[in-house]
């Protein structure tokens, strides 16, 4: 049971570039959320999903877009990089009975 | 908008005295409460969950929530280099989804 895994670790994007972040899930939660985390702030959530098929929009999700296909993924694209995204991204999930989230090791992003 | 604010510290207590860390939150229909501890450079983790008035207890950790005056926070007994960390409030704000609302954070040094 990996609980939740994201890919890559780290990355260095130039400006204008696009990518995408994975997230994958193995504890078969409906509930699955992406943050970004700035220096010395708390988490941002920019959009999450209560299942597949079915995402929305949180506080910040200004430059990216997301999709849920499965129960498992959800990846986090990113289409014109900006140095404004520079930041570390979590994922997370939880199910639909209990609120407890449980986070990804996390991407750390540069954008240069 | 619904926030979420702690002192951002750090907060230095030397090892073995009682950390307190401090919480409150704007949202009066909030129902749920979180504590999650964040290692430098690693993902958060939850440390502690309450829901009602009063104290909830787990090892040396001591979750306490005061609903009336919007007031969470956390008590960490013979507190260990450890436990040096940033503790990030998290709540649950009225409403049907799970989106949890984060604080900046409280960093707390343990002095040996």
């Amino acid at each position: 049971n990996a609980g939740v895994t994201q890919t890559p670790k780290f990355r260095i994007l130039k400006i204008g570039q696009s990518m995408t972040l994975q997230c994958t899930q193995d504890m078969n939660h409906n509930y699955m959320y992406w943050y970004r985390q700035d220096p010395g702030m708390g988490l941002k959530l920019i959009y999450y999903s209560v299942g597949a098929g079915i995402t929305d929009k949180g506080e910040v999700p200004n430059g990216y877009n997301v999709s849920r296909s499965t129960t498992e993924d959800f990846p986090l694209r990113l289409e014109l990089a900006a140095p404004s995204q520079t930041s570390v991204y979590f994922c997370a999930s939880s199910s639909s009975d209990k609120e407890t989230q449980y986070f990804g090791p996390g991407t750390r992003l540069l954008v240069l | 908008q619904k926030e979420v604010e702690q002192n951002s510290g750090p907060l230095s207590v030397p090892e073995g005295a009682i950390a307190s860390l401090n919480c409150t939150y704007s949202d009066r229909g909030s129902q749920s409460f979180f504590w999650y501890r964040q290692y430098s450079g690693k993902s958060p983790e939850l440390i502690m969950s309450i829901y009602s008035n009063g104290d909830k207890e787990d090892g040396r950790f001591t979750a306490q929530l005061n609903k009336a005056s919007q007031y969470v926070s956390l008590l960490i007994r013979d507190s260990q280099p450890s436990d040096s960390a940033t503790y990030l409030c998290a709540v649950k704000p009225g409403g049907a989804t799970n989106k949890l609302i984060f604080g900046t954070g409280t960093l707390l040094a343990v002095q040996p």
